[in-house]
C-alpha cells in the first residue's frame, strides 16, 4: 500500500541553525515525490519536486531509493521558515498521498 | 495562483443541511481534486477528476459527491453534514500531464454546528 510517513509533528530549531524534516514512504512503482509549505492559513505551494533535483528557498531534498526516504534539508533556518511542511508521493494516476506534516518554528 | 479560487472561503452550517463547496480555475486544467485537511491527518483526497464529467472515488469519498459539467469548474457537495466533515477543503489542479505536481487553491473552512 502507499504510504508516507512525516514521523516529527514538531521541530523548533533556532534561527542559523540546520533543518531536516523526515519523509518516509511505501510505495511499489517508482516514485514521483514532493515536497509542499504552507504558511499560516494560506494554500499549500509546491517547495520541491525530486524530479528536478532544484533548490528552491535554501532547501533541498535528496530521494534514496534504497532508504525509502526524501528529507527536506537546510543548513541555515532562517524565521520566515516557520511553517507546516508536508512530503507527498504521487501514483500513476497523479493522486497525491500526503504525510501528516511537520509544523517547523523557528526562533530567534 | 495557477488561477484557482475557492468558494465560499468560509461557511457554518448546522447539521443534516446540504453544503456545496465550488473550484473555480481559469486555465483549462484537466485534472482537478477535492482535499479535507484535518490535523494529525495532512490531506487526504475526496474526490478527483479527469475531464468533464469525468470523476472518481478518492481515499475518503463516503458523505461526498462531485460533479464536473464544465471544464473550469469543480463542485463539492455534502448532501447532509455532518460533524465530523468539519475541516479545511482544498481544491487542485495538475499543472502539467508531464509531472504530477499539483497547485492548490485558497481553501474553504467549513464549519458542521
Amino acid at each position: 500500500a502507499q504510504r508516507v510517513t512525516q514521523p516529527e509533528k514538531l521541530l523548533s530549531v533556532f534561527k542559523g541553525a540546520p533543518v531536516e524534516l523526515k519523509c518516509n514512504y511505501s510505495y511499489s512503482g517508482s516514485p514521483e515525490l514532493f515536497w509542499y509549505v504552507q504558511y499560516s492559513r494560506q494554500r499549500l505551494q509546491l517547495l520541491l519536486r525530486h524530479i528536478s533535483r532544484e533548490s528552491i528557498k535554501g532547501f533541498t531534498a535528496d530521494l534514496n531509493k534504497g532508504e525509502t526516504s526524501f528529507h527536506l534539508k537546510k543548513p541555515f533556518a532562517q524565521e520566515e521558515d516557520s511553517a507546516m511542511y508536508y512530503c507527498a508521493l504521487s501514483d500513476s494516476w497523479g493522486k497525491l498521498q500526503f504525510g501528516a506534516g511537520t509544523q517547523v518554528v523557528v526562533t530567534p | 495562483d495557477a488561477g484557482i479560487t475557492q468558494s465560499p472561503r468560509h461557511k457554518v452550517t448546522e447539521t443534516g443541511t446540504p453544503v456545496t463547496l465550488r473550484c473555480h480555475q481559469t486555465e483549462n486544467h484537466r485534472y482537478m481534486y477535492w482535499y479535507r485537511q484535518d490535523p494529525g491527518h495532512g490531506l487526504r483526497l475526496i474526490h478527483y477528476s479527469y475531464g468533464v464529467k469525468d470523476t472518481d472515488k478518492g481515499e475518503v469519498s463516503d458523505g461526498y459527491s462531485v460533479s464536473r459539467s464544465k471544464t473550469e469548474d469543480f463542485l463539492l457537495t455534502l448532501e447532509s453534514a455532518t460533524s465530523s466533515q468539519t475541516s479545511v477543503y482544498f481544491c487542485a489542479i495538475r499543472g502539467t500531464e508531464k509531472y504530477n505536481e499539483q497547485f492548490f487553491g485558497p481553501g474553504t473552512r467549513l464549519t458542521v454546528l
